[in-house]
């Protein structure tokens, strides 16, 4: 069974930094593609950054030169670097994976999602 | 304001039938890349519904299915029941985003 465990989520002040993590088990990060979502209050999905398995990085142009996407592979993990946080990136974010049905075009596995709260 | 625009709800009453569109651009789905769907209950993770415009992961009822032409994609659900209240979203890839992009969302009700 396929498992993403978002943590590292917080309350932070404008202008701070945080990292998100996302432990897989039962899918392999360095394989296939891990993306980070992101939902704010009462708005839709947002397409934040993704990670393909050769380490190509992209990003949204809303969190482009503040947000870096990483991985490391000996924890089967992908990381999210948050700096420069503004009020709007408030929202849960959510690490989704690419697995068999969707072979890197969509996303088969999500995580519970952690909560950033960007507020003073 | 997404790529990807999508009705912000629908409704039916039990049984009926209802679609959702999601419209794009020559830069996404008009492009030819494929268009995706999901189903999210507040506070879970959003489930894939439907993957490469028609196909159906394993466990998806057959009552949902997909569809795709030129810009447009669509979603329909017939059969309503109860269990299909949630927020409902398109997804595919932008060449101009070297990315992903989601349409706003679509919320179902049931009647």
């Amino acid at each position: 069974e396929v498992q993403l465990v978002e943590s590292g989520g917080d309350l932070v002040q404008p202008g701070g930094s945080l990292r998100l993590s996302c432990a897989a088990s039962g899918f392999t990060v360095s394989s296939d593609y891990v993306s980070w979502v992101r939902q704010a209050p009462g708005k839709g999905l947002e397409w934040v950054s993704v990670i393909y398995s050769g380490g190509s990085t992209y990003y949204a142009d809303s969190v482009k030169g503040r947000f870096t996407i990483s991985r490391d592979n000996s924890k089967n993990t992908v990381y999210l670097q948050l700096n420069s946080l503004r009020a709007e990136d408030t929202a849960v974010y959510y690490c989704a994976g690419s697995g068999p049905y969707c072979g890197g075009a969509c996303f088969d596995y999500w995580g519970q999602g952690t909560l950033v709260t960007v507020s003073s | 304001q997404s790529l990807l625009t999508q009705p912000s709800s629908v409704s039916g009453a039990p049984g009926q039938r209802v679609t959702i569109s999601c419209t794009g651009s020559s830069s996404n789905i008009g492009a030819g890349y494929d268009v995706h769907w999901y189903q999210h209950l507040p506070g879970t993770a959003p489930k894939l519904l439907i993957f490469g415009n028609t196909n159906r992961p394993s466990g998806v009822p057959d009552r949902f299915s997909g569809s795709k032409s030129g810009t447009s994609a669509s979603l329909a659900v017939s059969g309503l029941q109860a269990e299909d209240e949630a927020d409902y979203y398109c997804q595919s890839y932008d060449n101009s985003l070297s990315g992903s992009v989601f349409g706003g969302g679509t919320k179902l009700t049931v009647l």
